[in-house]
């Protein structure tokens, strides 16, 4: 019930492609989703994060789809860029009980072809 | 404002010694969380302190512990290491919990 899958585990497109990363949840409590950008010898950096209420979330060229009913969630990277040749990882928490640590996907790492 | 620090960044220690890691959280953020990073688990989450209580636990063995201080700064300590300790230790401050913002963390190398 705490599991988060991230799929794929890794990602090549080309610059201007729009790579797509997909998670689905098990627990139906987690109400909080973020998407973290990770670069080697660095600690995750928030992207952006989204709540069960809305279906879809746009900060830059950042968007993540929500889809309640099938307990999932996606990131789309609009117009890549090889600086965001970088690991995500998808994540969520229950932060209205007070359990607020993160559940994390394995992780998918981008590269970004110029 | 300053984000969040976590000293030291690498260690190396010995199986059957014992460590304690660092972390100063965002000026204002009262909650802090320490995860546990290696390739083959990924990020998992080891305990949250909430004004100086833990307030959550994740399913690591009690040889890991921690304790957070009045200003917020926080500490996580390993004792008698293990090989499969070896991993990057991050630390985590959010102001109530939710929006978590991670340090550069802890490289902690075990031989």
């Amino acid at each position: 019930q705490q599991q988060v899958k991230q799929s794929p585990q890794s990602l090549i497109v080309q610059k201007g492609g729009i790579p797509i990363i997909n998670c689905a949840y098990e627990n139906t409590a987690f109400d909080y989703f973020p998407w973290y950008q990770q670069f080697p010898g660095k600690g995750p950096a928030l992207l952006i994060a989204i709540r069960p209420d809305v279906s879809e979330k746009k900060e830059g060229r950042f968007t993540i789809s929500f889809n309640k009913s099938a307990k999932q969630f996606s990131l789309h990277i609009m117009d890549s860029q090889p600086g965001d040749s970088a690991t995500y990882f998808c994540a969520a928490a229950y932060v209205t009980g007070s359990q607020g640590n993160l559940i994390f996907g394995k992780g998918t790492k981008l590269s970004v072809k110029p | 404002k300053a984000g969040v620090t976590q000293t030291p960044r690498y260690l190396i220690k010995t199986r059957g010694q014992q460590v304690t890691l660092s972390c100063s959280p965002i000026s204002g953020h009262r909650s802090v969380s320490w995860y546990q990073q290696t390739p083959g688990q990924g990020l998992q989450f080891l305990f949250e302190y909430f004004s100086e209580t833990q307030r959550n636990k994740g399913n690591f063995p009690g040889r890991f512990s921690g304790r957070q201080f009045s200003n917020s700064r926080s500490e996580m300590n390993v004792s008698t290491l293990e090989l499969g300790d070896s991993a990057l230790y991050l630390c985590a401050s959010s102001f109530r919990g939710a929006e978590q913002y991670f340090g550069p963390g802890t490289r902690l190398t075990v031989t």
